[in-house]
């Protein structure tokens, strides 16, 4: 298995403008989660799916953002609109079940300028 | 409020010396841990976890030691190579919890 495939990888767009992060957790799994990761703040969870049904979208920061998992090999996070306090690194990861240890992706690095 | 933190933010080991890494966490429902190790540019990468129920942990060059007493959690590294540098965290959840809480990460370099 090639593990949690995020895109893009990295990400520079304008205050204003709508960004897609994509995540393909890997096979088998039925967890996913989303996480930012800033320098002042870490990581930080922003959703979790299971079976690919949000269970807690308590992290996710405003209603800028969105995220779905239409299917259990893809998920997406929205922020419309961006803004440039929104530049982080985003990580996708998924499990097995959802108390186990997590498989991260190699992240989407947003600038919004 | 309950964390999960670290107590040093750096460590500077020699080449084939053993590294030891603490974790300190509040949270006393806490019942699986997690240590990730995340390169730059990288995700974090997962390395070793241990469960309440166990006080240690082995695996390849790397030791988790738990103390539930005084909320206290280590990673070990044994004979530190220089591919060992990297920001090491720990993470925590409680039972049937899926919210990984993770520490604010230690920094470890590795002299050659």
């Amino acid at each position: 298995d090639a593990g949690v495939i995020q895109s893009p990888r990295h990400e520079v767009t304008e205050m204003g403008q709508e960004v897609t992060l994509r995540c393909k957790p890997i096979s088998g799994h039925n967890s996913l989660f989303w996480y930012r990761q800033t320098m002042m703040r870490g990581l930080e969870l922003l959703i979790y799916f299971n079976n690919n049904v949000p269970i807690d979208d308590s992290g996710m920061p405003e209603d800028r953002f969105s995220a779905k998992m239409p299917n259990a090999s893809f998920s997406t996070l929205k922020i419309q609109p961006s803004e440039p306090r929104d530049s982080a690194v985003y990580f996708c990861a998924s499990s097995f079940l959802g108390d186990t240890e997590a498989f991260f992706g190699q992240g989407t690095r947003l600038t919004v300028v | 409020g309950e964390s999960v933190g670290l107590h040093l933010p750096t460590l500077s080991v020699q080449e084939g010396d053993n590294s030891i890494i603490n974790c300190a966490y509040s949270n006393s429902a806490s019942d699986y841990f997690i240590w990730y190790k995340q390169e730059s540019g990288k995700g974090p990468q997962f390395i070793i976890d241990i469960r309440s129920n166990m006080d240690k942990r082995q695996g390849q060059r790397v030791t988790v030691l738990l103390n539930k007493t005084v909320k206290h959690l280590s990673l070990q590294i044994a004979a530190t190579q220089p591919g060992d540098s990297a920001v090491y965290f720990c993470a925590e959840n409680g039972v049937n919890d899926y919210k990984l809480s993770f520490g604010a990460g230690t920094t470890v370099t590795v002299r050659a």
